[in-house]
């Protein structure tokens, strides 16, 4: 299985400013022959299913706010908001898509300073 | 828009089973794959299996190979996640998660979740 390790476990960080979320996984999620990354970002509220923030390691879902950015490839990958605002209180997951089982991140949960 | 609209709540005991239904609208529903995942209190997100509601074939998690059924009703839309031998551990919430638009097993549209809660 793919284990797929985020840090850090928790975060603090101020209104308006960044917050940076990395995920690590096991073994590659780049599938060579489209060069794709098979990663995807969650934002999960109290009470509230996972939304898909992010899929293909980067590519923002539709109705994302584009201070919601993502990076990486291969084994390493980071989520990034840009500018902490207040609904942005979360558990965030890394999630891979390359081989199942699909896995999961422990969660980072993102709280305002 | 699709819709992914889960049974209620569910209390049972140790060595019971469950049985937990998801219904579809809003889109053709035998072209996406159907996922299960569950959440236990204050954890981590846990794939369970996949079904392909066209044919009905299943794909498990090794976890819950033999625990686990997973089925679909075409008629209705609608999938159904069956998990037997139920112990204290079981008690989470389970989601259906619908496979992305262009056919990759990220999780585009999930349903409400349904609390399953195992105890004696």
């Amino acid at each position: 299985d793919i284990v797929m390790t985020q840090s850090p476990d928790s975060l603090v960080v101020s209104l308006g400013e960044r917050a940076t979320i990395n995920c690590k996984s096991s073994q590659s999620v780049l599938y060579s022959s489209n060069n794709k990354n098979y990663l995807a970002w969650f934002q999960q509220k109290p009470g509230q299913p996972p939304k898909l923030l992010i899929y293909w390691a980067s590519t923002r879902e539709s109705g994302v706010p584009d201070r919601f950015s993502a990076r990486g490839s291969g084994t390493d990958f980071t989520l990034t908001i840009s500018s902490l605002q207040a609904e942005d209180v979360a558990v965030y997951y890394c999630q891979q898509y390359y081989t199942t089982p699909i896995t999961f991140g422990q969660g980072t949960r993102l709280e305002i300073k | 828009q699709v819709h992914l609209v889960q049974s209620g709540a569910e209390v049972k005991k140790p060595g019971a089973s469950v049985k937990v239904s998801c219904k579809a609208s809003g889109y053709t529903f035998t072209t996406y794959f159907m996922h299960w995942v569950r959440q236990a209190p204050g954890q981590g997100l846990e794939w369970m299996g996949v079904i392909n509601p066209s044919d009905g074939s299943t794909s498990y998690a090794q976890k819950f190979q033999v625990r686990v059924t997973m089925t679909r009703d075409t008629s209705t839309s609608t999938v159904y996640m069956e998990l037997s031998s139920l112990r204290s551990e079981d008690t989470a919430v389970y989601y259906c998660a619908r496979r992305s638009r262009d056919g990759y097993n990220y999780f585009e549209s999930w349903g409400q979740g349904t609390l399953v809660t195992v105890s004696s």
